[in-house]
């Protein structure tokens, strides 16, 4: 599986939208770029995936960028319930759908 | 909404005792994860298990370790002969396909002594 870097740590300010990059600069073509969030010690949660178009759901938008090198995970009205440590995940390829959690990005949102 | 669930939350055994941690995947599951988090570590994988049978597991899990699907519902992570090092959150998850989102449960802390 392809290897991801994130930022240790960002802030964001509650009501503002908060942008996570994640560079995946050796993602080969049948990976899929995953996102998950865990909330203190809870297990992770899903939050989004993609291939190579831009997606949204209820939660979150995912940029893909055309090259699929990196992404930006989009949280578009951040809360305070969205501070958590976030994973941005490669997976495809000849896995059995096995995760590999890096140390993520802690967001941080202030009042 | 359908959620995973894991039992007990929290348990606690004497160092050389088997353990056994449940979990519940929601109904429509056809594969089934089990990962673990050592305080303040990453999430690490430990197996996949597909069709009745492991598809892959990790160096972690090794010869202590077993899991098995016995009545359709319940999938079970064995720890035959626990260490001290087996102290950490244990996370089930459960997906439709291989490549789409797993859904975990909210893990069950083992605690050895």
């Amino acid at each position: 599986d392809a290897k991801t870097t994130q930022p240790p740590s960002m802030d964001c300010a509650e009501g503002r939208a908060a942008n996570l990059p994640c560079n995946h600069s050796t993602i080969s073509g049948n990976e899929y770029v995953y996102w998950y969030r865990q909330i203190h010690s809870q297990g992770p949660q899903y939050i989004i995936h993609g291939l190579k178009n831009n997606e949204t759901n209820e939660m979150a938008s995912l940029i893909i960028t055309e090259d699929r090198k990196s992404s930006t995970l989009i949280l578009p009205h951040a809360t305070l319930r969205d501070t958590a440590v976030y994973y941005c995940i490669v997976n495809g390829g000849t896995s059995y759908g096995k995760l590999t959690f890096g140390q993520g990005t802690i967001l941080t949102v202030h009042p | 909404e359908p959620e995973v669930t894991q039992t007990p939350s929290h348990q606690v055994t004497q160092m050389g005792q088997e353990v056994i941690l449940r979990c519940v995947p929601i109904s429509n599951h056809l594969y089934f994860y089990w990962y673990r988090q050592i305080l303040g570590q990453k999430v690490e994988f430990l197996v996949s298990f597909y069709n009745n049978e492991i598809s892959e597991k990790s160096e972690i899990f090794d010869d202590q370790f077993s899991v098995e699907r016995p009545d359709g519902s319940n999938f079970t992570l064995k720890i035959r002969s626990t260490k001290l090092e087996d102290s950490a959150m244990y996370f089930c998850a459960g997906g439709t396909g291989s490549f789409q989102p797993q859904h975990f449960g909210d893990g069950t802390r083992l605690s050895i002594l």
